[in-house]
């Protein structure tokens, strides 16, 4: 299996733009999770869907966030429209069992966003 | 709320030795815990996880303690190589969360 793969890699974006990351969870994986990463804050859970339903979106910042998952193998987190503060990597994960049931968590590389 | 703290930020060691990375919660109660290694450019990777109602979990040269009285888990390399070096992240997790510590930097010096 390729493992959780998200693009782009890096992204590059001006301040009032719309950015749109991407995930491919692991074949089979119910569970899909968004996180944002900084130095000062370190990982910070944004969504949690199982069944490709949300069930969690209480980390999700502002309305300026947005994520879906129209079926089981794809995911994208928006943002609309982008600031500064937002710059930071953002990682997907997934996993195979729901939230709670001891089932480690398969991150993707991150997508590494600046927004100038 | 919830607050997790790894014992520092970054912790230097000579090789051979064995390294102690220390993760304390407060304001929750975990069914279990896990820890992740993350390098440079890369996503987090799982290593090993303990449940409440373990007091110790092994894997090769890997070690893990979970206490929930002291709601602390110690996370132990021993014969530490350079190839060690990175940041390890725990994880106190149960049925509604999945938080992270903010990570401890471990470099191993040759």
């Amino acid at each position: 299996d390729a493992g959780v793969i998200q693009s782009p890699r890096h992204e590059v974006t001006e301040m009032g733009q719309e950015v749109t990351l991407r995930c491919k969870p692991i074949s089979g994986h119910n569970s899909l999770f968004w996180y944002r990463q900084t130095m000062m804050r370190g990982l910070e859970l944004l969504i949690y869907f199982n069944n490709n339903v949300p069930i969690d979106d209480s980390g999700m910042p502002e309305d300026r966030f947005s994520a879906k998952m129209p079926n089981a193998s794809f995911s994208t987190l928006k943002i609309q429209p982008s600031e500064p503060r937002d710059s930071a990597v953002y990682f997907c994960a997934s996993s195979s069992g729901p939230w709670g049931t001891n089932e480690k968590l398969f991150f993707g590389s991150g997508t590494q966003l600046s927004v100038l | 709320s919830q607050k997790i703290e790894q014992n520092s930020e970054a912790l230097n060691i000579q090789e051979g030795k064995t390294a102690t990375l220390t993760c304390n919660y407060t304001n929750y109660s975990p069914a279990y815990l896990q820890w992740y290694r993350q390098d440079p450019g890369r996503g987090p990777v799982f290593l090993l996880l303990i449940r409440e109602n373990e007091k110790e979990k092994r894997k090769e040269r890997l070690k893990v303690t979970f206490d929930t009285t002291l709601k602390q888990s110690l996370f132990h390399i021993t014969a530490s190589q350079p190839a060690d070096s990175a940041t390890y992240l725990c994880a106190p997790s149960g049925a509604n969360n999945l938080f992270f510590g903010t990570g401890t930097r471990l470099t191993v010096i040759p």
